[in-house]
């Protein structure tokens, strides 16, 4: 199983700031199996990034990802209020499809 | 647009089973795969498994093994989880989510709202 351990566990930044999140799995994960996903408090989580670096449909240009191997990154460029809530990296390489314990963006 | 909708809340007690059900609308069913994914109240995300409506191949965690079903009726459009003898550490909300494409698999990019199952005795 690949673990995957997300740093850190909560962030503390103000609006209009650059965050970066970072994702470490346990062995190496294809670029083309790794995403990112945001959690609002009472909602189901919502794809941001896929194959590390790809913007799901609608999601704003200032989220970006990026990284390879065992190591990758969320980049929010400049924090909003609403960006400030949970975030979850996943892969999809082997099964089973593993999610990263969570970043708390406060 | 794509839309899953979930059965509603399900109550259990310790040993019992629970079947989830998620019904598709607006794509074709069965040319994407569908994964369960669950969350423990203040939790993280927990994968538990994935179904090709297609040809009804499934994988699951190994964590789940033995007490977890998947199926899919392509008829219906509807996809089902069944969860046996729980315990009550599987209270939890229950997400099913298709896949955003058809490669790779095990990316949820399309989520139902979530069906709470509660274990208590």
């Amino acid at each position: 199983e690949i673990v995957l351990t997300q740093s850190p566990g909560t962030l503390s930044l103000s609006p209009g700031e650059r965050a970066i999140l970072s994702c470490r799995a346990s062995q190496s994960v294809p670029t083309n199996s790794f995403a990112w996903y945001q959690q609002r408090p009472g909602q189901a989580p919502r794809l941001l990034i896929h194959g590390t670096s790809t913007r799901a449909p609608g999601i704003p240009a200032r989220f970006s990802g990026s990284g390879s191997g065992t190591d990758f990154s969320l980049t929010i460029a400049r924090l909003e209020p609403e960006d400030f809530v949970v975030y979850f990296c996943q892969q999809c390489f082997g099964p089973p499809y593993t999610f990263g314990q969570g970043t708390k963006l406060e | 647009q794509v839309q899953l909708m979930q059965s509603g809340l399900a109550l259990r007690k310790p040993g019992a089973s629970v079947m989830v059900s998620c019904k598709a609308s607006g794509y074709s069913f069965s040319a994407f795969g569908l994964n369960w994914v669950r969350q423990a109240p203040g939790q993280g995300l927990e994968w538990m498994g994935w179904i090709s409506p297609i040809n009804g191949i499934t994988k699951s965690a190994q964590n789940f093994q033995g007490r977890i079903a998947l199926t899919a009726d392509t008829d219906t459009a509807v996809a089902y989880m069944e969860l046996r003898s729980l315990v009550f550490d599987d209270t939890a909300l229950y997400y099913c989510a298709r896949d955003f494409s058809q490669s790779p698999v095990g990316l949820p990019a399309y989520w139902g709202q979530g069906t709470l199952v509660s274990v208590s005795s």
